[in-house]
């Protein structure tokens, strides 16, 4: 079966940092490119992060530039995003999701994890 | 910066058709994904590349982009649609992917 998993999510003071993990089963992780997006409390889906299979192509969202770190471990089958100076408009579900070709780079999300809250607040 | 626009909510009668655009300059141009997402579940690709479905998506869900508007159609409405539709694109220029601020579909 075909799976993400997403874990590392929590209440944060803001300021601090948190790492998020994703650990994919399923299929053969370093094969296809993958993401992040969060979604606010009661709001709209927004993209995060994009890495491509190999990590040399990466691309954030002007929100989380300078911020955000998104890496990956192919030997580890994970996906992780590093997370500094939370912000309060950081609070979020974020999840984890996987390209829906393999070795191209579509942009449509085909998997998606069941999300890891993170709340930023003092 | 690109952002679609999308209506903030559709209603329809069950066993009609609903259609759900999303707009923005030259958008037919560009790729555009649809996802559904019901309360509380993550959301479900449904329609990627305009127009095609990806495998268990019924042939009820159907998508057209054209000039500044990109439609998801969906026919023939059953209860079980009634979700948060959103459509999204990957802006070249940025190198971003954008969402758009998603409509709510409610089934009378």
């Amino acid at each position: 079966e075909v799976q993400l998993v997403e874990s590392g999510g929590g209440l944060v003071q803001p300021g601090r940092s948190l790492r998020l993990s994703c650990a994919a089963s399923g299929f053969t992780f370093d094969n296809y490119v993958m993401y992040w997006v969060r979604q606010p409390p009661g709001k709209g889906l927004e993209w995060v992060s994009g890495i491509s299979w190999n990590s040399g192509h990466i691309a954030y969202a002007d929100s989380v530039t300078g911020r955000f770190t998104i890496s990956r471990d192919n030997a580890k089958n994970s996906l992780y995003l590093q997370m500094n100076s939370l912000r309060a408009e950081d609070t979020a579900l974020y999840y984890c999701t996987r390209d829906l070709r393999v070795g191209a780079t579509t942009y449509a999300f085909a998997i998606w994890g069941q999300g890891t809250m993170v709340t930023v607040s003092s | 910066s690109y952002v679609p626009t999308q209506p903030p909510s559709v209603s329809v009668a069950p066993g009609k058709t609903a259609r759900i655009t999303c707009g923005e300059d030259k958008i037919g141009t560009k790729s555009v994904h649809w996802y559904q997402q019901k309360p509380g579940q993550a959301p479900v690709l449904v329609i990627y590349y305009d127009s095609d479905r990806p495998s268990g998506i019924p042939e009820r869900f159907s998508g057209s982009n054209s000039g500044n508007t990109a439609t998801l159609t969906i026919g023939r409405v059953e209860a079980g649609d009634e979700a948060d539709y959103y459509c999204q694109v990957w802006d070249s220029s940025s190198d971003h992917v954008v969402f758009g601020g998603g409509t709510k579909l409610t089934v009378l």
